[in-house]
């Protein structure tokens, strides 16, 4: 099976402006989570969606948001980008919702915002 | 709020020896998980401890699980240069009410082994 994969893997965009990623979970995943990373604040949990609702929320400014799509992919959006929105952005898919079962991370998309 | 803390925060061992990290976490658990991450890449998922399992093997890693404690510790036993990577433990809290619950991460140990 394919890993899972994400789009694009490196980003560069200034204070303002939006970015979309991408994220294919691996094939028959319906879970897909979202985290972002960073050196200060480890690894923070964005949001889950599964079978194309949002089931869980991080503590993350209305900037941040997503979608899944009817075939599992994913999209996060952040939009007026920050400074402080500069990270390793992970996805990982799994095939159960919540962390019942091991997740499967995608090699992330390093966002840089200037 | 970090629900698992890892400690140490770095650990620099030589080739051949053992390494052992510790996570510890505030509430009950449905399992606790241990990942992996070389640097600025994803997460690879080592292994899943449930909360009724006390000691669990995969390989060169020996994972144990104390509940009565809120802990878990890592052994990676004769490593290897290849295993320098960050180290994250990541529990499946049991839910308090409704069905939200989510995996959350610690920070991670930085484990450096030298050749």
């Amino acid at each position: 099976k394919a890993g899972v994969t994400q789009t694009p893997r490196y980003l560069i965009k200034t204070r303002g402006q939006q970015v979309t990623l991408s994220c294919s979970p691996i094939s028959g995943h319906r879970s897909v989570s979202w985290y972002q990373q960073t050196p200060g604040q480890g690894l923070q949990f964005l949001f889950e969606y599964f079978s194309e609702t949002q089931r869980n929320k991080g503590n993350f400014p209305g900037r941040f948001s997503g979608r899944q799509f009817s075939n599992s992919r994913s999209e996060m959006n952040v939009s007026t980008l920050e400074l402080g929105d500069s990270a390793l952005y992970l996805c990982a898919s799994s095939s159960s919702p919540g962390g019942r079962y091991e997740q499967y991370f995608g090699p992330g998309t390093r966002l840089t915002v200037t | 709020s970090q629900q698992g803390e890892e400690d140490p925060q770095a650990l620099s061992i030589q080739e051949g020896e053992n390494a052992t990290m510790n996570c510890s976490y505030k509430t009950s658990i449905n399992n606790l998980q241990w990942y992996r991450q070389n640097s600025g890449r994803g997460l690879v998922h080592l292994i899943l401890i449930r909360s009724n399992e006390r000691e669990k093997h995969s390989g060169r890693l020996r994972v144990t699980l104390d509940t009565s404690k809120k802990s878990s510790s890592l052994l990676i036993t004769a490593s290897r240069a290849a295993d320098t990577a960050s180290y994250f433990c990541a529990t499946d809290p049991t839910p308090s009410g409704g069905s939200n619950y989510k995996l959350t991460f610690g920070k991670g140990t930085l484990l450096t082994v030298n050749p």
